[in-house]
């Protein structure tokens, strides 16, 4: 079956560096989506990329599509210590909302 | 309501016994999800509603697990006879429109514990 693989599983940055994670699939995707999951908390929806090579920004946040539409990264620019938690990419191969999650990145941010 | 709730937060069953775990979606959402998440892992996928059908099952791990939502907003998930393997916690998630379509609100989950 569809496998997501995300890299790498803990990063460690000091604050104001810069931080990405990487996504990849197994399978071409219909879309992918971005979560933030706090420690103790639930997964908040960030954001979501439906075109191949789709590049979207959110503040700080830079997402990306691959042209081929099985990887994807979130990049972080200048870290905050509100930054940390763990990122989580969700990747659906049949538009029918069955996404398979990645195992996520979890950033921690040193003041 | 202002999310999605789930309850109970935390439930420890023994070995053998059944559960059934609630969400209430978000007011007016057509479609709900059910999660399991292990410890340190991603969720995964168990079973998807579009109102009151439940379209996709494919991911419930076995015949001991059982979700309805009967009326299309409220579901229970339920499992027979737990076992240790099925510690984890379950979220559940809904969004406004169709699968795949719009964005997937989660609730704070349920925290199952099989001793």
């Amino acid at each position: 079956g569809q496998q997501v693989m995300q890299i790498p599983q803990y990063q460690h940055v000091q604050e104001g560096e810069d931080f990405t994670t990487y996504c990849n699939s197994s399978t071409t995707l219909s879309n992918i989506q971005w979560y933030k999951q706090r420690p103790g908390g639930h997964p908040v929806f960030l954001i979501q990329l439906v075109k191949s090579g789709e590049v979207k920004k959110q503040k700080r946040l830079t997402f990306q599509f691959g042209e081929a539409k099985k990887n994807s990264s979130l990049h972080i620019t200048a870290t905050q210590t509100t930054d940390v938690g763990t990122y989580f990419c969700a990747g659906d191969n049949t538009n029918a909302g069955k996404s398979t999650f990645g195992d996520g990145t979890t950033l921690t941010v040193k003041p | 309501g202002a999310g999605v709730s789930q309850s109970p937060r935390y439930k420890v069953a023994k070995r053998g016994q059944d559960v059934a775990l609630r969400c209430d979606p978000i007011s007016g959402h057509v479609s709900l999800f059910w999660y399991q998440q292990a410890l340190g892992q991603g969720p995964e996928f168990l079973t998807y509603f579009q109102n009151e059908a439940q379209l996709d099952k494919s991911g419930l791990p076995s015949d001991r697990f059982f979700a309805e939502r009967p009326e299309g907003s409220v579901s229970t998930l339920k499992i027979q006879r737990t076992q240790q393997e099925d510690s984890a916690v379950y979220l559940c998630a809904s969004s406004l429109g169709l699968a795949g379509h719009s964005t997937q609100y989660f609730g704070p989950g349920t925290r199952l514990t099989v001793l």
